[in-house]
């Protein structure tokens, strides 16, 4: 059975760098086509997707985040990694990895992690 | 960027039928997917590629997607439906994925 475990510290200060880490177990990040991803969620808000990655190195990332992201797997570790620099109070959220599978051309996430809260304050 | 509107809630009472709408441009062009939260839990796919369910989710639960709106419905509401509802899409011609604002369902 597919599981995705987020973890990372629970607290960043203002201008540091986030850096997540997820481990899968139960599928192979370095075959087939899915995607591996992050999605977050503000207190109290909605989703918003952040980017994903195949092993193959095609990387999606969203363009109001483009600037400070970086996304990578390791296919050693079976896991991937969120890193976001410059972090302000308004990248408080939970954090969630996903697996994105493909149908016709569209990525949709069918698995999901459980998710870690990460607060941005010094 | 593309946007996606849901309305903020939706009340229905147990064992009606309860309507949830994502409006965007030209959706019907797009394949569109939902997701299910409860409070404190991560999301979970309740149908994609407009109405397909994946394994284990009810056919209560059923899309469908047309001009410049998609609709998730869920047949025989049930207290166990209360959640946040959230649609998404890919936008082929940025590459990114797109969530609606989300809709809270409430069972009378």
């Amino acid at each position: 059975q597919l599981q995705l475990q987020e973890s990372g510290p629970g607290l960043v200060k203002p201008s540091e760098t986030l850096s997540l880490t997820c481990d899968v177990s139960g599928d192979s990040i370095s075959t087939g086509s899915h995607y591996w991803g992050w999605i977050r969620q503000p207190p109290g808000k909605g989703l918003e997707w952040i980017g994903s990655m195949h092993y193959s190195g095609t990387t999606y990332y969203n363009p109001s985040l483009k600037s400070r992201l970086s996304i990578s797997l390791d296919t050693s570790k079976n896991q991937l990694s969120l890193k976001l620099s410059s972090v302000t109070a308004a990248d408080t959220a939970v954090y969630y990895c996903a697996r994105h599978a493909q149908s016709w051309g569209y990525y949709y996430m069918d698995v999901w992690g459980k998710g870690t809260t990460v607060t941005v304050s010094s | 960027s593309y946007v996606l509107t849901q309305p903020p809630s939706v009340s229905v009472a147990p064992g009606q039928t309860a309507t949830i709408t994502c409006g965007g441009n030209k959706i019907g062009r797009e394949g569109v997917n939902w997701y299910q939260q409860k409070p404190g839990q991560a999301p979970v796919l309740v149908v994609y590629d407009d109405n397909d369910r994946p394994s284990g989710i009810p056919e209560r639960f059923s899309g469908s997607n047309s001009d410049n709106t998609a609709t998730l419905t869920i047949n025989r509401v049930e207290a166990g439906d209360e959640a946040d509802y959230f649609c998404q899409v890919w936008d082929g011609r940025s590459d990114l994925g797109v969530f609606g604002t989300g809709t809270r369902v409430s069972v009378l």
